[in-house]
């Protein structure tokens, strides 16, 4: 199976600020990677597919990168609403594993 | 609106059987791969499974794997989870999703929780 690791597994930034969530895979997936928002007690939303490609109405302050191992979501200047945990997804092969998840809070 | 509504969650005791069913509305499911995901209480997420649009291929994940039927009616837009033989570390709530051609997720329900204990 194909291990996911996100870093930071928390962070802490304000409002405005430019932030990276890394997400490194345990051997290529080539773009076959996505980045999912989730809020408490609500499901994921896709924001990113195919590593770098914005899913139909997500703002364009978030984007993505990356291709074989190693991706990147950024969110260019933070809104109060960006706040909650992410998680990146390979679907490369099955299992499609999903990273553990980093929590953006505010500082 | 696309949407899709998961039902059939509940408490359970080890060892019992429990079928989750998800009804999708505003678009047709025999045009989509569908996934289960899960997350446990306070836990990240989880991939379960996935099925093809006419459900000749099935994947599971590890934890899953010779316990749990993924299934689907194209006829009734409707997706399923046959679990059996639950333990407590199933104990989640349970999302459907629509995929996407790179098989990532663009619709999810809004989750059925299972409860396995005794």
């Amino acid at each position: 199976d194909i291990q996911m690791t996100q870093s930071p597994s928390s962070l802490s930034a304000s409002v405005g600020d430019k932030i990276t969530i890394t997400c490194r895979a345990s051997q290529s997936v080539r773009r076959y990677l996505s980045w999912y928002q989730q809020k408490p007690g609500k499901a994921p939303k896709l924001l990113i597919y195919a590593a770098s490609s914005l899913q139909s109405g997500v703002p364009s302050r978030f984007s993505g990168s990356g291709s074989g191992t190693d991706f990147t979501l950024t969110i260019s200047s933070l809104q109060p609403e960006d706040f909650a945990t992410y998680y990146c997804q390979q679907s490369y092969s099955t299992p499609n594993t999903f990273g553990q998840g980093t929590k953006l809070e505010i500082k | 609106e696309v949407q899709l509504v998961e039902s059939g969650g509940g408490l359970v005791q080890p060892g019992e059987s429990l079928r989750l069913s998800c009804a999708a509305s505003e678009f047709t499911i025999s045009s989509y791969w569908m996934s289960w995901v899960r997350q446990a209480p306070g836990k990240g997420l989880e991939w379960v499974a996935n099925i093809n649009q006419d459900g000749s291929e099935k994947y599971y994940g590890d934890s899953v794997k010779g316990r749990f039927t993924i299934s689907r009616d194209n006829a009734k837009n409707s997706l399923y989870l046959q679990m059996n033989s639950l333990r407590a570390e199933d104990t989640a709530v349970y999302y459907c999703a629509r995929d996407l051609s790179d098989r990532s997720s663009d619709y999810w329900g809004q989750g059925t929780l299972v409860t396995v204990s005794s």
